[in-house]
């Protein structure tokens, strides 16, 4: 099975940071991966599909990147309400599905 | 609009099953999978198995080998785990497939303990 390996597992930022999260899969999968933000208490919210489009109605400060085994999260400017979990999912060779093990964005 | 509507919080006794279900709408039932996931408290997510509504085929992670029935009927996922101990204890979530996962039930919390 696919392995995704998500970096870093936490990090502190301030508002208007630039944060950048990475996923990396233990073999190629295109473009076949997913982003998604989880707040406590509330299940995970797709905010970037097919590696870099961005789901509607997400704000343009996030945006995603790579290709094949390398994948990047970006989220421009922090924003209060940035403060969240985030997780890379790859469906390549769906079934299964393989889930990176999470960024935890927190308040510096 | 898609909504997957899942069933309340359930408390059960080691060794027990649980059976979660997941409501479907505003879409059509058969044409996407659903999957299920669940995350201990203060974890990741963790992929469990897939059901296709149409055809009933069901897959699963092997660490739930035995232990786990996915079944459906008009618009309802059901996921039933047995033999439950109490690192089983977590929040279960259906999503749905449609290429990707794109849309997640509110999730269930199942808590196991004597």
């Amino acid at each position: 099975d696919i392995q995704m390996t998500q970096s870093p597992s936490s990090l502190s930022a301030s508002v208007g940071d630039r944060v950048t999260i990475t996923c990396r899969a233990s073999q190629g999968i295109r473009n076949d991966l997913g982003w998604y933000q989880q707040k406590p208490g509330k299940a995970p919210k797709r905010l970037i599909y097919a590696a870099s489009s961005l789901e509607s109605g997400v704000p343009s400060r996030f945006s995603g990147s790579g290709s094949g085994t390398e994948f990047t999260l970006t989220i421009s400017s922090l924003q209060p309400e940035d403060f969240a979990t985030y997780y890379c999912l790859q469906h390549n060779n769906y079934p299964p599905l393989t889930f990176g093990g999470g960024t935890k964005v927190e308040i510096k | 609009q898609v909504q997957l509507v899942q069933s309340g919080a359930e408390v059960k006794k080691p060794g027990a099953s649980v059976k979660v279900s997941c409501k479907a709408s505003g879409y059509t039932f058969t044409s996407y999978d659903i999957n299920w996931v669940r995350q201990a408290t203060g974890q990741g997510l963790e992929w469990m198995g897939w059901m296709n509504p149409k055809s009933g085929k069901t897959g699963h992670a092997q660490k739930f080998q035995g232990r786990v029935t996915m079944t459906r009927d008009t618009s309802t996922a059901y996921m039933e785990l047995s033999s439950l101990r109490s690192e089983d204890t977590a929040v279960y979530y259906c999503a749905r497939v449609n290429g990707a996962v794109d849309y997640w039930g509110q999730g269930t919390l199942v808590t196991v303990s004597s």
